[in-house]
């Protein structure tokens, strides 16, 4: 069974701009949370979508949004890029909550310049 | 508000000794916590959890200890090997809520 596969891996930005985050998660789990890691902050929970719905949200502004689309699969965009948005963006995939075990992929690391 | 805390941001252990991460987390309705290991460029992969009903769960090498009164929790490896050098994240999540909140992280390194 493929694992939860993140694209892409890597991304520069400069300030102001876009971004979209893509992740597509296990073949059969429905619920897909974003995590942002930061150095000193752990894992910060973005937000988490199950059934195409957001189910739960962290504590991040605006500029942070996501979806999900009928296969599951889910972008993440943050919008008017800040220096501070540098960090590994993560998306962990389980299958119905976090109450199952989650399945994190590898991470797109993001650099805004 | 860092609920979740991991006050040692590393660790060195010898191999063969024991690895001891500790975690404290402050909301008291946290119900469930788990540890995470985390390889450099690679997602977290989960290790080990504990519900509040119990105070000790063993899996092989990994223990976790769980001390409700003190809102305490550690994860022992005994014993150490070079293969366990990681960032262990420990995680919580309460009982009325799908979140899980993690700390910031133990960079172990085990040395031959």
């Amino acid at each position: 069974k493929a694992g939860v596969t993140q694209t892409p891996r890597y991304l520069i930005k400069t300030r102001g701009q876009q971004v979209t985050l893509s992740c597509s998660p296990i073949s059969g789990h429905r619920s897909v949370s974003w995590y942002q890691q930061t150095p000193g902050q752990g894992l910060q929970f973005l937000f988490e979508y199950f059934s195409e719905t957001q189910r739960n949200k962290g504590n991040f502004p605006g500029r942070f949004s996501g979806r999900q689309f009928s296969n599951s699969r889910s972008e993440m965009n943050v919008s008017t890029l800040e220096l501070g948005d540098s960090a590994l963006y993560l998306c962990a995939s389980s299958l119905q909550s976090s109450y199952n075990e989650q399945f994190f992929g590898p991470g797109t690391r993001l650099t805004v310049l | 508000d860092q609920q979740v805390k991991q006050n040692s941001p590393s660790l060195s252990v010898q191999e063969g000794r024991i690895s001891i991460l500790n975690c404290d987390y402050t909301n008291s309705m946290f119900d469930y916590f788990l540890w995470y290991k985390k390889y450099p460029a690679e997602g977290p992969t989960f290790l080990i959890s504990i519900s509040s009903i119990k105070d000790k769960n063993e899996d092989g090498r990994f223990t976790v200890f769980l001390n409700k009164s003190a809102k305490h929790l550690s994860l022992h490896i005994v014993p150490s090997q070079p293969g366990d050098s990681a960032v262990y994240f420990c995680a919580a999540r309460a009982y009325n809520t799908d979140k899980l909140i993690f700390g910031t992280g133990t960079r172990l390194q085990v040395f031959p």
